[in-house]
């Protein structure tokens, strides 16, 4: 069974910094693309970032840019995403999930998430 | 990387079938075949039920289907039960290897 377990999600200052962890199991971690999405309170679902096997390959939606780096430690079955220069708008609970083997087209499971709170 | 358009709700009583629809650009939608839809429940996190279009996962019912036509994608779920009661979203895959989700549809079940 796929485990995709989030940590990291805290309350943070604007302009803050915040590091998100996602342990993973259950599969083959190092054969699959990996995504991060997120949901602000009440809204819809917002990609945010995703980053291939072997990490040389990784995209971002454009507001975060320069603010969020994606990463992942294939022997450690771990994802990540460095928050950086957060801003109120980042408020989210951040969902950790496990894409495709050829193509990061389908989110195919996901994690339980993770609140991120970005205010004074 | 705008959002795809969805309606904001649909209903339907149980037994009848719903549409919902959600449409992109020829960058994302009518560019490539790898549209997914997920369903979420109240404070749950969301479940993959259509992939590539009009492919099911297992365990998904085959009361869900998928379709395509140009910009447009389609979910319907035929014979509505009342756990179907959900947010649904729509997902594109888009050029420079992104993906961009829908609004969300909110399906009451009458």
């Amino acid at each position: 069974e796929v485990q995709l377990v989030e940590s990291g999600g805290d309350l943070v200052q604007p302009g803050g910094s915040l590091r998100l962890s996602c342990a993973a199991s259950g599969f083959t971690f190092s054969t699959y693309w990996m995504t991060w999405v997120r949901q602000a309170p009440g809204k819809g679902l917002e990609w945010v970032a995703n980053i291939n096997q072997d990490g040389s390959e990784k995209y971002y939606m454009d507001s975060v840019k320069g603010r969020f780096t994606i990463s992942r430690d294939n022997a450690k079955n771990s994802l990540y995403l460095q928050m950086n220069s957060l801003r109120a708008e980042d408020t989210s609970v951040y969902y950790c999930a496990r894409s495709g083997v050829s193509i990061a087209a389908t989110v195919w499971d996901w994690g339980q998430g993770t609140l991120v709170t970005v205010s004074s | 990387q705008s959002a795809l358009t969805q309606p904001r709700s649909v209903s339907g009583s149980p037994g009848q079938s719903v549409t919902v629809s959600c449409t992109g650009t020829s960058s994302d939608v009518g560019a490539y075949n790898f549209v997914s839809w997920y369903q979420q429940h109240p404070d749950k996190a969301p479940k993959l039920m259509i992939y590539d279009v009009t492919k099911r996962p297992s365990g998904v019912p085959v009361r869900f289907s998928g379709s395509k036509s140009g910009n447009t994608a389609s979910l319907t779920i035929s014979g509505l039960q009342a756990e179907d009661e959900a947010n649904y979203y729509c997902c594109s895959f888009a050029d420079s290897s992104t993906l961009v989700f829908g609004g969300g549809t909110k399906l009451t079940v009458l």
